[in-house]
């Protein structure tokens, strides 16, 4: 299995705080990206990095910052928590941006936002 | 935006059932894969196809992609209570190894 860890696994929190998702990867892939899941959505993605301190925006990146600082990490940012963002968030990691290479999923993070 | 439409969303069967789930677009993508998903946990890759016509099998499960590259599909050959869980399908764009995934079906195969 691909060395990703996401924390929390579980997080509540009430309207308008700010919230921090982290991504950590054991496997020095280059490339790493956050996604949404919601039922009826399938994964949509919210941001990607292409490399340390190169990242870009998704198709549903309103609302979230991301950022990474070293090759391990990839933090995303939820500004002020809204209630349309409760979801599963996942992070994915792959050491090419050849689209025939697997991306490898973390377990997920799981947000309710009151 | 890249849109990939999966039918049927859910799918209730009997052990021992063929099934296939499609996934479809109007747009051409340059690659298509398959993934599973289990409660809990993240999605697992299956497989890649890249060449319009394209047929992979991985055991009871077989992989098409479209002469045209816009569709896909997975049939299972008698399905086993082990196959259920979420099947996703993702479209590969050219950059960045970008993938837009298509809604999900919901396999149960009861025993």
């Amino acid at each position: 299995d691909a060395g990703i860890t996401q924390s929390p696994r579980h997080k509540v929190t009430e309207t308008g705080t700010p919230v921090t998702l982290r991504c950590h990867q054991t496997e020095n892939h280059r490339y790493m990206y956050w996604y949404r899941q919601d039922p009826g959505h399938g994964l949509r993605l919210i941001h990607y990095s292409y490399g340390v301190k190169d990242t870009d925006k998704g198709e549903v990146s309103d609302g979230y910052s991301v950022s990474r600082s070293k090759t391990e990490d990839f933090l995303l940012t939820l500004e002020s928590a809204t209630s349309s963002q409760t979801s599963v968030y996942f992070c994915a990691i792959s050491d090419s941006d050849r689209i025939v290479r697997e991306q490898f999923f973390g377990p997920g993070t799981r947000l309710t936002v009151l | 935006t890249q849109l990939l439409e999966q039918s049927p969303q859910f799918l209730s069967i009997q052990e021992g059932e063929n099934l296939t789930v499609y996934c479809n677009s109007s747009s051409v993508f340059s690659s298509l894969q398959w993934y599973r998903q289990e409660p809990g946990e993240g999605p697992v890759l299956l497989v890649t196809v890249v060449t319009g016509g394209e047929v992979k099998k991985l055991k009871r499960l077989t992989f098409q992609f479209g002469d045209a590259r816009k569709d896909s599909s997975l049939h299972i050959t008698a399905a086993q209570p082990g196959d259920t869980g979420l099947y996703l399908c993702a479209g590969g764009r050219t950059s960045y190894g970008k993938l837009t995934f298509g809604q999900g079906t919901i396999l149960t195969v009861h025993p």
